[in-house]
């Protein structure tokens, strides 16, 4: 079992740019979350997905997106990046039924924005 | 104020030691405690989950949680050199919809040979 595996590992962007980070859950999981963890700082919740639907989002606004399909796998998107976008975005997997509480998480995607 | 406050450090201790890490949260809806472990460069791993209130052990580590106090301990015996990383305490609020977790800021935690 491969785990949770995310993608790319490093992004370097450009202001006002966009980006995609994808994530593959663990074997088993239905349940995508995503984190922004930034430097010396817990991660901060940004959305979860289930069934294809964002069931619930943190307070992040709206340039930031996500999608999960059919495979379970899901993407994170983010528009207009600013240079306070630069952190580390982990990806967290897990089954509906153990409520988020035996989540495993991907290795993250750090991302830089100049 | 934050929902879960934890102590940043950084704490370095000799290898052996009892190791105490601990955080508070003024949220009483959280009914659901984690304790993850992060190495450098790399995502949270989960080392233990409590409900709600009491005790539970796991090898060489112990979660305490005491809801009366809104408190939670992880403590960490005959504490090995790699053990250091640092470690994040996440909750999670009871109630339908309700699974996202709320992190702690992280405790670097250094075990010196």
């Amino acid at each position: 079992d491969a785990g949770v595996t995310q993608s790319p590992t490093h992004l370097i962007k450009t202001r006002g740019q966009q980006v995609t980070l994808r994530c593959s859950p663990k074997s088993g999981h239905d349940t995508v979350s995503w984190y922004q963890q930034a430097l010396g700082q817990g991660p901060q919740f940004i959305f979860q997905y289930y069934e294809e639907e964002e069931r619930q989002r943190g307070n992040f606004p709206d340039r930031f997106s996500g999608h999960q399909f059919p495979n379970y796998s899901s993407e994170l998107n983010v528009n207009a990046l600013l240079l306070g976008d630069s952190a580390l975005y982990l990806c967290a997997s897990s089954r509906r039924e153990t409520m988020n509480t035996e989540a495993f998480f991907g290795q993250g995607t750090r991302l830089t924005v100049v | 104020q934050k929902e879960v406050e934890q102590d940043p450090g950084p704490l370095s201790v000799p290898e052996g030691a009892i190791v105490s890490l601990n955080c508070t949260y003024s949220n009483s809806a959280f009914q659901y405690f984690m304790w993850y472990r992060q190495y450098s460069r790399k995502g949270p791993e989960l080392l233990m989950y409590t409900y709600s209130s009491g005790n539970k052990e796991d090898g060489r580590f112990t979660a305490q949680v005491d809801k009366s106090s809104k408190y939670i301990s992880l403590f960490i015996r005959d504490s090995q050199p790699s053990d250091s990383a640092t470690y994040l305490c996440a909750m999670i609020a009871a109630g339908q919809g309700a699974q996202k977790l709320v992190f702690g800021q992280g405790t670097r935690l250094t075990i010196n040979p």
